[in-house]
């Protein structure tokens, strides 16, 4: 089974501040992990993705996160936030071998203060 | 623009009633899934179709029901709706392979049942 914890259903940070989105996962296989964003009434649009190899992992928008297995974590950052940035952000899991579905955190939602 | 094509966009209805949802996946795509998003569930996986065949099931009610077709556009069939059921429907495709590939998702069916 797997499951995915983001920490802080709101976060708000400052415009030019660093984003920092939490998520931890649970997984009794190794895993695929996915941040996916919702902007307000759209669909979800993938940020980026962990599969094998390099930890720290470049997405879309300038955004970054790292897989550190020894803390079951993949956190998501950006260096500096624009208003643009202002969104509902998923994290996910699905298995590398196996069911192929996407188990989702509850979301973050992310304001941008200007 | 994912790909992903959902119709219809919105959808009310009443209670006890039936509607289809329908999915268009990207090009090439031949994995369907089924997603919904409530407030008080969050966004769960439903059901997962693979060039025809069903190929995972998750959450999905006994009163939910789909199907995709030889030209690989899917249906989500949801009858006897309940107040509960009003929710964001999210379909999303991906490409095959040996592992959960990038799932690309629709913009999305927001049903209200009244």
């Amino acid at each position: 089974a797997q499951s995915v914890t983001q920490l802080g259903s709101h976060v708000s940070v400052s415009e030019g501040a660093l984003v920092l989105l939490r998520c931890n996962y649970s997984s009794s296989v190794p895993p695929y992990l996915f941040w996916y964003v919702q902007y307000p009434n759209q669909g979800l649009q993938l940020l980026l993705k962990y599969t094998t190899g390099a930890t720290l992992v470049k997405g879309i928008n300038g955004f970054e996160a790292e897989f550190k297995k020894s803390e079951t974590s993949f956190h998501l950052t950006k260096p500096s936030a624009h208003m643009s940035d202002a969104a509902e952000y998923f994290c996910a899991v699905s298995a590398v071998f196996g069911n192929e579905k996407l188990t989702f955190g509850t979301g973050t939602r992310l304001t941008i203060i200007p | 623009d994912s790909g992903v094509t959902q119709t219809p966009k919105h959808l009310i209805t009443a209670t006890g009633q039936r509607v289809t949802l329908r999915c268009s996946p990207r090009s090439g795509d031949l994995s369907v899934y089924w997603y919904q998003q409530s407030l008080d569930q969050g966004l769960q996986f439903l059901i997962q179709y693979y060039n025809g065949e069903e190929r995972a099931k998750g959450n999905i009610l006994e009163r939910f029901s789909a199907q995709q077709f030889p030209d690989l556009h899917s249906e989500l069939n949801l009858s006897s709706l309940e107040l509960g059921d009003s929710a964001l429907y999210f379909c999303a495709s991906s490409t095959p392979g040996g592992g959960p590939d990038t799932q690309y998702f629709g913009p999305g069916t927001r049903l209200t049942v009244l």
